[in-house]
Formats: C-alpha cells, sequence, structure tokens
C-alpha cells in the first residue's frame, strides 16, 4: 500500500464549480499535513497546511479526519487559474515529505 | 519569503557522462535539505536528506555510490548523478524546510530536468 494515495484524475470541470480532492494516508504516526500545487514542469508551492479543526482559505477548505487517517481539499468556485494538480503531502516525525501521486485538475470555460 | 535556486535548470548529456546539480538556499541557512526526483506524471519520490556537515541519508531503494550528495556549507548541498544513463532522465528538485521549526513550509527549488541521452 502506498503511504499517501490520492486519485489521480483528471478533475475536469466548469469554471465556478466546487470540486473535492480525498487523500488517504497509511501511517499512523504522520505528524503534519499539507496540500501543494504543482503546475506543469514546476515546482511544488504550498497551497495550505490541514488541520484536525479544520481551515479554510478563501476558496479553499481544507479537512483532517486522524481516524480515519484521510484529508481533503475543497475548492468552491473554481477559476481557470486553478487548473494544475493538487499533492497531498504528509510528514512524518522529520522535515521529510511523502507525496501522494497528485491530482490533476482541469478546469474549462 | 525563502529562496531557494537550482543550476542548472535543464542539462543535455551523453549517458556515462557524470552530472552535477547545485541547490543553493539564498536568504537563509540550511542545515538540511531533500532531494527529489519525479518522473513524468509521477509523485515526487524523496531521494535522499542531505546532511551539512556530516553525510547524507539515503531513501530505500536509492543508491548512494550512483547520487553523489555533498552539503558542503550551510546554503549548498549538491548532488552528482555518476555515469548517467537513460533511465536517469527526470525532475530533480531540492528543498529545504523553512525557519520556522520542524514542521513547516518546504521551500523548493525550481528543478533541473535532465535527459539523458
Amino acid at each position: 500500500r502506498k503511504e499517501v494515495e490520492q486519485d489521480p484524475g483528471p478533475f475536469n470541470v466548469p469554471e465556478g464549480a466546487t470540486v473535492a480532492f480525498n487523500c488517504t494516508y497509511s501511517n499512523s504516526a504522520s505528524q503534519s499535513f499539507f496540500w501543494y500545487r504543482q503546475d506543469c514542469r514546476k515546482e511544488p508551492k504550498l497551497l495550505m497546511s490541514v488541520y484536525s479543526s479544520g481551515n479554510e482559505d478563501g476558496r479553499f477548505t481544507a479537512q483532517l479526519n486522524r481516524a480515519s487517517q484521510y484529508i481533503s481539499l475543497l475548492i468552491r468556485d473554481s477559476k481557470l487559474s486553478d487548473s494544475a494538480t493538487y499533492l497531498c503531502v504528509v510528514v512524518l516525525n522529520t522535515d521529510k515529505l511523502i507525496f501522494g501521486t497528485g491530482t490533476r485538475l482541469q478546469v474549462f470555460p | 519569503g525563502a529562496v531557494v535556486s537550482q543550476h542548472p535548470s535543464r542539462v543535455i548529456c551523453k549517458s556515462g557522462t557524470s552530472v552535477k546539480i547545485e541547490c543553493r538556499s539564498l536568504d537563509f541557512q540550511a542545515t538540511t535539505m531533500f532531494w527529489y526526483r519525479q518522473f513524468p506524471k509521477k509523485s515526487l519520490m524523496l531521494m535522499a536528506t542531505s546532511n551539512e556537515g556530516s553525510k547524507a541519508t539515503y531513501e530505500q531503494g536509492v543508491e548512494k555510490d550512483k547520487f553523489l550528495i555533498n552539503h558542503a556549507s550551510l546554503t549548498l548541498s549538491t548532488l552528482t548523478v555518476t555515469s548517467a544513463h537513460p533511465e536517469d532522465s527526470s525532475f530533480y528538485i531540492c528543498s529545504a524546510p523553512g525557519l520556522r521549526g520542524p514542521y513547516n513550509e518546504q521551500f523548493f527549488g525550481p528543478g533541473t530536468r535532465l535527459t539523458v541521452l
């Protein structure tokens, strides 16, 4: 079983749609959780951290369920510029990041 | 915010040659840096942890004699792909952790695209 699993997509959605991505992780000792965004042929960039209480940043909402070892990202009112690959990232007890395979999002006009 | 640079951004080489990739933290010191490899349409795979002043720690399955890592200063780590072969063609990215503690943002370099002919 992979340490961090994501549906690779692609998710093709129209502008203005709401889209949700899920991620599961296998190591219950995981300490921190993040969503990163990666554009084609570019380095990943931090989108947001994920907390057990859930957190929101504008159109983006992230949730963590430690009991189910499950992380989610919700994007509301999708924009064309949201098209990218979204990477679920888990950190163990060091700075080492474990990346999911990523979920590709394509927003169309 | 913190900036990490990589050089070169792109390299094409012949099979059997060695290629050195540099990763620099430009406005902060990094005692630890990480090297990743990403194949097309695949996720980033951690290759090794580069430790300033000591040996790198390699992930399982990564050949330390093939991927030489040197962390000579607090702002520079180098990855040398020795005797490169076409299967080593990939996108190599380095990162360094932020300053605010152990579980914070990693700053990524822009990546180096290696093509081995």
